[in-house]
């Protein structure tokens, strides 16, 4: 199994353009979860989609954010306009469904900075 | 906001064990202690996760206070590899199996 993979691995654009973010689940999972994670504010979750349904999008942190799952093999986060605050590290993670609590599995990550 | 509380830092030999403490005072009877680390530039990895009973596996041992309101992870004999941060955690079904990140312990293995 290749795990979770992200894509682009590094993204560097301009204050103002639109930034897609992909995200491939590990094969069977039910849940996928989109994080953030900076210097100042740590890790936080984004939002969270259930068999591709978004189930908890308060992490988003504004309008500018937006979030898909158009199947269960993929997922996009995107930012437009995209604003110099945006640069941080975009995780994705995804775990199976089960009757008792399940892990959650990482990709390795977008590196994204907004000049 | 978090639940757990960590110290920020430690250090540890290599070889030896690591002890990783985490308080949880307000741990409610369906949630569950999880333990992630993240090494430098990756993505957050599981460690081990546990209820109430002490739990091992092949990366760590993980020993919860009767009343639950604290627990360790132990690193029965730590390597240069194992050097990152750790992160307690505690979570239920019933929230979704949202992982809430706090701050962490960062822990540097030393020759």
């Amino acid at each position: 199994d290749a795990g979770v993979i992200q894509s682009p691995r590094h993204e560097v654009t301009e204050m103002g353009q639109e930034v897609t973010l992909r995200c491939k689940p590990i094969s069977g999972h039910d849940y996928l979860f989109w994080y953030r994670q900076t210097m100042m504010r740590g890790l936080e979750l984004l939002i969270y989609f259930n068999n591709n349904v978004p189930i908890d999008d308060s992490g988003m942190p504004e309008d500018r954010f937006s979030a898909k799952m158009p199947n269960a093999s993929f997922s996009t986060l995107k930012i437009q306009p995209s604003e110099p605050r945006d640069s941080a590290v975009y995780f994705c993670a995804s775990s199976p469904m089960s009757g008792s609590q399940e892990t959650q599995y990482f990709g390795p990550g977008t590196r994204l900075l907004v000049l | 906001d978090a639940k757990t509380t960590q110290p920020p830092s430690m250090d540890c030999a290599e070889g030896r064990a690591a002890n990783l403490p985490c308080n949880h005072s307000t741990i409610s009877g369906n949630e569950y202690v999880y333990w992630y680390r993240q090494i430098h530039s990756q993505g957050p990895q599981y460690i081990i996760h546990g209820l109430k009973n002490n739990e091992t596996n092949e990366m760590a041992s993980l020993i919860i206070t009767e009343d639950r309101k604290s627990s360790t992870l132990i690193l029965p004999h730590a390597t240069l590899r194992d050097t990152a941060v750790y992160y307690c955690i505690v979570s239920s079904k019933a929230a979704g199996n949202k992982l809430t990140f706090g701050g962490g312990t960062r822990v540097l293995v030393k020759p």
